[in-house]
């Protein structure tokens, strides 16, 4: 069973407009979600996090909002550039176990259209 | 975040034989974990190498499989062992950031098993 969801496999944006990419989760022990961008060939770059005890957080053109009771996260990035084309991962993490580690989504392709 | 690198970046094994994957930090860390991601799947943690001590293997993953070193606070080793074509994934090391929730990775190593 996926405890971390990303329904959408890929999404197609526009330069300049926002991309949404959304994020739902089914263990409710929880409590740090993270995103980490994938580029072909290369490694997930660590991109944004947010704890549980916050609904957003902002990091330059990358926002994070997280909807506890609906156990569901978003990442918003605006504007959107072509070099944010990539796989967007979202991945989840119970802090109150002993080894810290990360369940991730599937992923979602964005394509930024020029 | 820490350099991580990685060998081999690629390989291509006969099936029944075995492949040993190194991942290198330029810093001392205290966790470093190797995952598994499998054509069109997520990233499935394997193990958390522990330095000095077993690895701590996640449901689904065995030792004889997947022996893993890790000698020292900078270097791991992670074995393929015995492999068929199942096995053709991308394989990651990690390591724990600043914030012991949030984790970089390798750029992994693409194993394609003939």
């Amino acid at each position: 069973d996926q405890q971390v969801k990303q329904n959408s496999p890929s999404l197609s944006v526009q330069e300049g407009r926002i991309s949404i990419l959304n994020c739902d989760y089914t263990n409710s022990m929880f409590d740090y979600f993270l995103w980490y961008k994938k580029y072909p060939a290369e490694g997930p770059t660590f991109l944004i996090s947010i704890s549980s005890i916050k609904d957003k957080n902002e990091d330059g053109r990358f926002t994070v909002f997280l909807n506890k009771s609906a156990k569901h996260l978003s990442l918003h990035i605006v504007p959107s550039q072509p070099g944010d084309s990539a796989v967007y991962f979202c991945a989840a993490s119970a802090s109150g176990g002993s080894n810290y580690k990360l369940t991730f989504g599937k992923g979602t392709l964005l394509t930024v259209n020029p | 975040s820490a350099v991580i690198s990685q060998k081999p970046s690629r390989d291509i094994c006969q099936r029944g034989t075995s492949l040993t994957i190194q991942c290198q930090v330029d810093s001392q860390v205290t966790m470093m974990f190797w995952y598994r991601q499998q054509p069109g799947q997520s990233l499935t943690l394997i193990a958390t190498a522990n330095q000095g001590s077993e690895a701590t293997y996640e449901s689904g993953f065995v030792i004889d499989k997947f022996p893993i070193s890790r000698p020292n606070l900078t270097f791991s080793t992670l074995t393929v062992s015995n492999m068929s074509p199942e096995d053709s994934s991308i394989y990651l090391c990690s390591v724990v950031g600043i914030s012991i929730y949030e984790q970089y990775f390798g750029p992994g190593t693409r194993l394609t098993v003939t």
